[in-house]
């Protein structure tokens, strides 16, 4: 399976200010995914992000607050846009494995607004 | 619209006990049924892909089963390293690889 690693490890910000947490992978993949993991909640899947398309958003999620990039097949990045509290979460990146449905999860991103 | 249910929420196990864990789901049809185990701090960890009724896969003490509204995921003389939380979640047979997740089953497993 892929080795998958994100920076920051954690953080803690402002209201009002932005995080972009950057996802690297050894080895290209067509997909890649963001999802959310609040606290006592399940895992929530934010957006898609394929390279050389835009990302396509889940219901609830808009690009606006959460800006995607994918430059490449190793590489992408999740923006957490005017933070609130709510915001305070893990956010996850997960490739999906070539030639089959599974998906392989990163460390995740610990994210506290005060 | 798809959701999956996990049950028990919490499990204290003694080591060796053995026990399971179901995850109920509704999906519009199904692609994949995907179990993940979660150390604190960490991502999920896969642990078994199961695509149709009546399919198991086994991992050392771990058993997964599936019929068309549950799996199982069967835990036979548990050791303390086997104590996580165990997510499930369900992939639909669209154009999609969205996982929807459960909001998984704690387990503790003492010495």
């Amino acid at each position: 399976s892929a080795v998958i690693s994100q920076k920051p490890s954690r953080d803690i910000c402002q209201r009002g200010t932005s995080l972009t947490i950057q996802c690297q992978v050894d080895s290209q993949v067509t997909m890649m995914f963001w999802y959310r993991q609040q606290p006592g909640q399940s895992l929530t899947l934010i957006a898609t992000a394929n390279q050389g398309s835009e990302a396509t958003y889940e219901s609830g999620f808009v690009i606006d607050k959460f800006p995607i990039s994918r430059p490449n097949l190793t590489f992408s990045t999740l923006t957490v846009s005017n933070m609130s509290p709510e915001d305070s979460s893990i956010y996850l990146c997960s490739v999906g494995a070539g030639g089959t449905y599974e998906q392989y999860f990163g460390p995740g991103t610990r994210l506290t607004v005060t | 619209e798809d959701q999956v249910t996990q049950s028990p929420e919490a499990l204290r196990l003694q080591e060796g006990e053995s026990s399971s864990l179901n995850c109920s789901y509704t999906v519009s049809g199904l692609r994949g049924l995907f179990w993940y185990r979660q150390d604190p701090g960490k991502g999920p960890e896969f642990l078994f892909t199961l695509y149709s009724a009546g399919e198991e896969k086994e991992k050392e003490r771990l058993k997964a089963t599936l019929t068309k509204k549950e799996s199982f995921l069967h835990i036979t003389a548990p050791k303390p390293e086997d104590s996580a939380t165990y997510l499930c979640a369900v992939q639909a047979d669209t154009g999609f690889q969205k996982l929807v997740f459960g909001t998984g089953t704690r387990l503790l497993v003492s010495p």
